[in-house]
């Protein structure tokens, strides 16, 4: 069976300091990966989304970069922290051809 | 702009009451799902309408369709305390490349 998981499961971090974020995928090849923010209370904004490796999609301009050095491995950066990016990330995926998308674990980013 | 809405933003009813929680999109789609989130835990998906279905039903759950007015209702009957938590439609956009989500609506169900 498919699992998903992200690490770390929290995190508070210092304005401008770096953030990476990491999701990975077990049991199934060539997955979309999607990557969302979710604001407290909020529905989700999706940040990026892969249809596979070294393939990204960003949505909305900001502070934050992904990248997919490996099919089921994607990554969450950013060179420097803001205090807008705290928030619940969550990481998803979606088998190709599939409609429902399978979500991870989350973390939960607190910059001070 | 969202292209799902949910109503109410918040819902609150006794355990073995039925709830009822609307979405609304504004373009076309071939499909509508529902997801459930737990207090601070990931998205779960509960049951995926295609646009050519009216009603679906999936145990306690029953989700309905009405292309014409761009609506969708999910209902839970008989409820209970583990149903408390928030749920959210979506919509794929750019041939279900994508998922648009709604704002939610946090259930509570009081025993």
């Amino acid at each position: 069976s498919q699992t998903i998981h992200q690490w770390p499961a929290t995190l508070v971090q210092p304005v401008g300091s770096p953030l990476s974020l990491e999701c990975t995928v077990e049991g199934t090849s060539n997955p979309n990966l999607y990557w969302y923010r979710q604001a407290a209370g909020r529905g989700l904004q999706l940040l990026f989304y892969s249809v596979g490796i070294g393939q990204i999609s960003s949505e909305v301009p900001q502070n934050l970069s992904a990248s997919r050095p490996q099919d089921r491995q994607f990554i969450l950066s950013s060179k420097k922290l803001l205090l807008s990016d705290s928030g619940f990330y969550l990481c998803a995926w979606r088998g190709t051809g599939r409609e429902t998308q399978y979500f991870g674990p989350g973390t939960r980013l607190l910059v001070l | 702009s969202q292209q799902g809405e949910e109503d109410p933003q918040a819902l609150s009813i006794q355990e073995g009451e039925n709830a009822t929680m609307n979405c609304s999109y504004k373009t076309s789609i071939n499909n509508l799902q529902w997801y459930r989130q737990n207090s601070g835990r990931g998205l779960v998906h509960l049951i995926l309408i295609r646009s050519n279905e009216r009603e679906k039903h999936s145990g306690r759950l029953r989700v309905t369709l009405d292309t014409s007015k761009k609506s969708s209702s999910l209902l839970i009957t008989a409820s209970r305390a583990a149903d408390t938590a928030s749920y959210f439609c979506a919509t794929p956009i750019q041939g279900a490349q994508k998922l648009v989500f709604g704002q939610g609506t946090r259930l509570t169900i009081n025993p």
